[in-house]
């Protein structure tokens, strides 16, 4: 069965410490993964995506995420962590000849102390 | 540009009434999909659209759950009647075309609470 698993619902980090969002999934083909991210109020936003080639990529508000085939893992790490980077992560899963259809984890609140 | 709207944007009713989400996407989008957020967990695919066709309700619930997207532009989704478990935020997305790993844009939402 196609599924992602994010192991931790909540975690907290200090503003300036480094932060890695774990992600698991299970897809029998080859997976297209996604990191998105929600602000209390907001729709979904794209941080990165990966399809093929070099297993680190880069996203958007300096996230990357490295995918490891053996591990079934694609977590998320950002150096230094922003109060501003206080929302929901949601890590996603989609390819094969499933058409855009994606299957969403359940979601890691991130919560940053001063 | 702008990006995809939703109305409403917050809507309570009682159990066995009915109610509808109307959704526009990004201008020239072929692809738009409805997913149901339920609290607590990431948002589940209801319906696919490509233009105006059907391409995915495998997960729509259609004793009581419609979908439309007449046209290939707007869309609206429709409960009848609305249970309990129908609380959740609906969410719309859209994208260019109907291709793997294509970036879907989403709107902000539709939260339903059903007393």
């Amino acid at each position: 069965a196609q599924s992602v698993t994010q192991p931790d619902i909540h975690i907290t980090v200090s503003e300036g410490a480094s932060l890695e969002l774990r992600c698991n999934y299970s897809y029998g083909a080859t997976p297209y993964l996604f990191w998105y991210v929600q602000s209390p109020g907001q729709g979904l936003q794209l941080l990165l995506k990966y399809f093929s080639g070099d297993t680190l990529v880069q996203g958007i508000k300096g996230f990357e995420a490295e995918f490891k085939r053996s591990q079934s893992s694609f977590n998320l790490r950002k150096p230094s962590v922003h109060w501003s980077d206080a929302a929901e992560y949601f890590c996603a899963v989609g390819g094969g000849n499933q058409g855009g259809k994606l299957i969403f984890g359940q979601g890691t609140e991130l919560s940053v102390k001063p | 540009e702008a990006g995809v709207a939703q109305s409403p944007r917050y809507k309570i009713i009682e159990k066995r009434q009915s109610v509808a989400f109307w959704c526009n996407p990004i201008s020239g989008h072929a692809t738009l999909y409805w997913y149901q957020q339920i609290l607590g967990q990431g948002p589940k695919l209801l319906i696919q659209f490509q233009n105006n066709g059907v391409v995915d309700d495998s997960q729509l619930p259609k004793d009581r759950f419609s979908a439309e997207r007449l046209k290939g532009v707007d869309s609206t989704l429709k409960i009848q009647p609305a249970k309990l478990e129908d609380s959740a935020v609906y969410l719309c997305a859209s994208s260019l075309l109907l291709v793997t790993g294509l970036e879907q844009y989403f709107g902000p939402g539709t939260r339903l609470t059903v007393t």
